[in-house]
């Protein structure tokens, strides 16, 4: 069983659309980061939350410790945003990864 | 900041062949983490240094994969003799010891033929 959870794993949307990414999660944590990774590109921090909510731009991440939950919202999607989105956990020293949600946006 | 360096960005390199992987932390972070990407199995944490000591290597594949870490500010991870199935891209990331904040290289991604 992996120790985080995303769905759903692939997403296609049309420009515009709201997006919603989930995640969740089986150990305990001290943060919990939402990364981003375009094709042929590196791994770069879009949100680190350790609770409740943060906002940046069109981009907006929850936290839920008590549901051991998070969520990633895209407003007004943009082809741009097509990416990988990765949920992370931070436990202890260690980090576990989800899988990957697969985001395409179509204009 | 520079962030963290890794080199090369992309190799490719023969069945049997030694690899060496390059990490240079950024400044100042006493724990760095050598990630495996792959299509297959997302990233997999290989090892992890604290303080370039070895903490946790049961996530390295097996004997032909050894990362070193001679000081504070860099590392290795060497794939000797490298196999195709070992294609993948391999990211190095730090942090501070406690602290929540990871930061990722760019990757290298290595092609084994």
């Amino acid at each position: 069983k992996n120790e985080v959870e995303q769905s759903p794993q692939n997403l296609t949307a049309q420009e515009g659309e709201f997006i919603t990414i989930n995640c969740s999660y089986s150990v305990g944590i001290s943060a919990l980061h939402w990364l981003q990774q375009h094709p042929g590109g590196g791994i770069v921090s879009l949100f680190m939350l350790s609770s409740g909510k943060k906002k940046h731009g069109r981009l907006i991440a929850t936290i839920n410790i008590q549901e051991k939950h998070s969520s990633l919202h895209i407003t007004a999607s943009h082809p741009r945003d097509s990416a990988v989105y990765i949920c992370a956990v931070r436990s202890g020293n260690q980090f576990y990864f989800g899988t990957g949600t697969s985001l395409t946006v179509i204009p | 900041d520079a962030g963290v360096i890794q080199s090369p960005r992309h190799e490719v390199t023969e069945m049997g062949q030694e690899v060496t992987l390059r990490c240079k932390p950024i400044s100042g972070h006493n724990s760095l983490f050598w990630y495996r990407q792959t299509m297959m199995r997302g990233l997999e944490l290989l090892i992890y240094f604290n303080n370039n000591v070895p903490i946790d290597d049961s996530g390295m594949p097996e004997d032909r994969f050894s990362a070193k870490m001679p000081n504070a500010s860099f590392s290795t991870l060497k794939i000797q003799p490298s196999e195709p199935r070992d294609s993948a891209v391999y990211f190095c990331a730090s942090s501070l010891i406690g602290a929540e904040a990871i930061y990722f290289g760019e990757g290298s991604w290595l092609t084994v033929v």
